[in-house]
């Protein structure tokens, strides 16, 4: 079966500070990857996703960028933390194919709180 | 351009009562519409959703939702509420063609109460 993995689970950063934030995806090869950011009390906001290594779609423009060395592995980043970079961060898969139709599988997810 | 909106950020419901959960959707072409449930501090499980076929659609813990092309909606259902149905709810659409790219609604939090 797939699993998909988060870490770290919680994170206090400061102001200014990088970030790095990891997925992997076990038990399936060649997945759509995704990660959204959900801020308190609002929906979830697409931020990336990756169709396969190395291609990266950003959807918003923002402080964070996003890398996928791997093919199950995905990767949240910014150089330098602002105040507005506090959420939930999600990571998600789907299968490929079929395009629209696919299940997002979500991760268990990421609080990052910038001081 | 699609959306999505849903109707009550927060509903509140009695234990054993009807739920019922908004969604209305706009799209060009044929939709795909999911509902997912997310619990507190934790990520987003599936609870259903509609591609083709039957607009009657049944999902996970009880829950049913009918897509009705000609309002636009695909509201969720379950017909007697229980204390562990106590979360957040999103309605989400996708085009097809390509990558699966969902727009999700700003959610409902439904609180079910003794």
């Amino acid at each position: 079966s797939q699993t998909i993995h988060q870490w770290p689970a919680t994170l206090v950063q400061p102001v200014g500070s990088p970030l790095s934030l990891e997925c992997t995806v076990e038990g399936t090869s060649n997945p759509n990857l995704y990660w959204y950011r959900q801020a308190a009390g609002r929906g979830l906001q697409l931020l990336f996703y990756s169709v396969g290594i190395g291609q990266i779609s950003s959807e918003v423009p923002q402080n964070l960028s996003a890398s996928r060395p791997q093919d199950r592995q995905f990767i949240l980043s910014s150089k330098k933390l602002l105040l507005s970079d506090s959420g939930f961060y999600l990571c998600a898969w789907s299968s490929l194919g079929q395009g629209g139709s696919e299940t997002q599988y979500f991760g268990p997810g990421t609080r990052l709180l910038v001081l | 351009a699609q959306s999505v909106t849903q109707l009550g950020s927060h509903v509140s419901v009695s234990e054993g009562a009807l739920v019922l959960l908004r969604c209305n959707y706009s799209s060009s072409v044929p939709p795909y519409l999911f509902w997912y449930v997310q619990y507190p501090n934790q990520g987003l499980q599936l609870l259903l959703k509609y591609t083709t076929g039957a607009t009657l659609v049944k999902g996970i813990n009880g829950f049913e939702a009918e897509f009705k092309k000609s309002e636009t909606s695909f509201h969720l259902t379950k017909p007697s509420a229980h204390m562990s149905d106590a979360a957040e709810y999103f309605c989400a659409v996708s085009r097809s063609g390509g990558y699966n790219k969902l727009i999700f609604g700003a959610g409902t939090r439904l609180a079910v109460h003794p």
